[in-house]
């Protein structure tokens, strides 16, 4: 298995811009999870599906984020518009159940707002 | 609220030694307890998962407790290697939320 896989590894944008980041999450896995990761906050959840719907997006900072998972193996974190304190590596995780089954996350995507 | 407190926060051995990271946390309600690697610039490597009713997994070189009632799990490495260097995660699962609560981690350095 390849993994969970995300894209892209590295983005630079320019404040203001709208940011796409994807998530291929492992075959066969019901739960897919949104991280975001920073020196000062550590790793934060920001929202997770099951079978694709939307359970949890307490953690999502504002209305300028938003995630979708339009089917069991593709999903988007997009910030619309960008500022540069996003700026952060955002990883995506996925399981196959949720509350006694190991989390397996991908390479993760550094993301810079200028 | 949960917290989750690694101790220490750096740690940097020579090679071939054993060492012991900490993970405590402030509610003991878990279902599970999860250790990760993560080394620079990249994702996390899920190491060990002890589930609530468990006191210890071990894996290769890596063994992980816990002990609930004190809120603590313990990751000892055995005959630590110059590639066990990274940054060593805990996370709890909770009870009554669906959420992994992260530690702040332990960067581990381990030295020729």
């Amino acid at each position: 298995d390849a993994g969970v896989i995300q894209s892209p590894r590295h983005e630079v944008t320019e404040m203001g811009q709208e940011v796409t980041l994807r998530c291929k999450p492992i075959s066969g896995h019901d739960y897919l999870f949104w991280y975001r990761q920073t020196m000062m906050r550590g790793l934060e959840l920001l929202i997770y599906f099951n079978n694709n719907v939307p359970i949890d997006d307490s953690g999502m900072p504002e209305d300028r984020f938003s995630a979708k998972m339009p089917n069991a193996s593709f999903s988007t974190l997009k910030i619309q518009p960008s500022e540069p304190r996003d700026s952060a590596v955002y990883f995506c995780a996925s399981s196959h159940g949720l509350v006694y089954n190991e989390q397996f996350f991908g390479p993760g995507t550094r993301l810079t707002v200028l | 609220k949960q917290e989750v407190t690694q101790i220490p926060a750096a740690l940097s051995v020579p090679e071939g030694e054993n060492l012991v990271l900490n993970c405590s946390f402030t509610d003991s309600a878990i279902y599970n307890l999860q250790w990760f690697r993560q080394d620079p610039g990249k994702g996390l490597t899920s190491l060990l998962l002890i589930q609530s009713s468990q006191r210890e997994q071990t894996s290769g070189r890596l063994n992980a407790s816990l002990d609930k009632s004190s809120g603590r799990s313990t990751l000892y490495i055995a005959a630590s290697q110059p590639g066990d260097s990274a940054t060593y995660l805990c996370a709890v699962k909770v009870g009554g939320t669906d959420k992994l609560i992260f530690g702040t981690g332990t960067r581990l350095q381990v030295f020729p």
